[in-house]
């Protein structure tokens, strides 16, 4: 059964770049069915989505997010990645990585991961 | 892009129903969504995929008590002899080719 686990600094101070990785198991990243996506929630908050990546290394990214953001991909460890620059204590959040469905009308997550929660203080 | 709109809290007693409405804005009436679930300190979970047409597709595990159905801009969820473990935030989520979209979530309360 495919699963997800998010790993990466729990603690990210203001400014620097927040970094975690997503490690698929049960299953291949390289599959022409999926993307691969973040999503965050800031505590006591709601879900907001990062962005994604195909296996070929395609993304898209929120549009208020963007200039910060850059989500990769490594098909040889079965794992991609994001990165989050110039954090302040706004980016305080639980991290999510996604399977998304990827097909001609459906876009959607069916497959989570169970969250990472970055803090992001001095 | 599209807007999701969910009212924040709804509530009902032990063994009966709930009826969660998600509303996609102007122009967006024909769009699909997804339904998650979030039980407290928990991950969300993948529920539901909701066409317009009130065809639905659910997750590996969902209970049959959960079903949806559509009425124009409007997506429903409901949930059926409602269980304790019901007790969760509930989010729609929908997308286009550049960006995805979640509602601000329903809160569910178990009387």
């Amino acid at each position: 059964q495919l699963q997800l686990q998010e790993s990466g600094p729990g603690l990210v101070k203001p400014s620097e770049t927040l970094s975690l990785t997503c490690t698929v198991s049960g299953g291949s990243i390289s599959s022409n069915n999926y993307y691969w996506g973040w999503i965050r929630q800031p505590p006591g908050k709601g879900l907001e989505w990062i962005g994604s990546i195909y296996y070929s290394g395609s993304t898209y990214y929120n549009p208020s997010l963007k200039s910060r953001v850059t989500i990769s991909v490594d098909t040889s460890k079965n794992q991609f990645s994001l990165k989050l620059s110039s954090v302040t204590a706004a980016d305080t959040a639980v991290y999510y990585c996604a399977r998304q469905v990827y097909s001609d009308r459906d876009w959607y997550f069916d497959l989570w991961g169970r969250g990472t929660l970055v803090t992001v203080s001095s | 892009q599209p807007v999701l709109t969910q009212s924040s809290s709804a509530s009902a007693s032990l063994g009966s129903s709930v009826k969660l409405t998600c509303t996609l804005s102007s122009g967006h009436s024909s769009y699909i969504i997804a339904w998650h679930q979030q039980q407290p300190g928990k991950a969300p979970r993948y529920l539901m995929k909701l066409e317009g047409s009130g065809s639905y597709n659910k997750g590996s595990g969902v209970p049959d008590r959960f079903s949806g159905s559509s009425s124009g801009a409007d997506r429903y969820l409901t949930i059926s002899n409602l269980q304790s473990e019901d007790e969760a935030d509930y989010y729609c989520e929908t997308w286009d080719t550049s960006t995805h979209v979640f509602g601000t979530g329903t809160k569910v309360s178990v009387l």
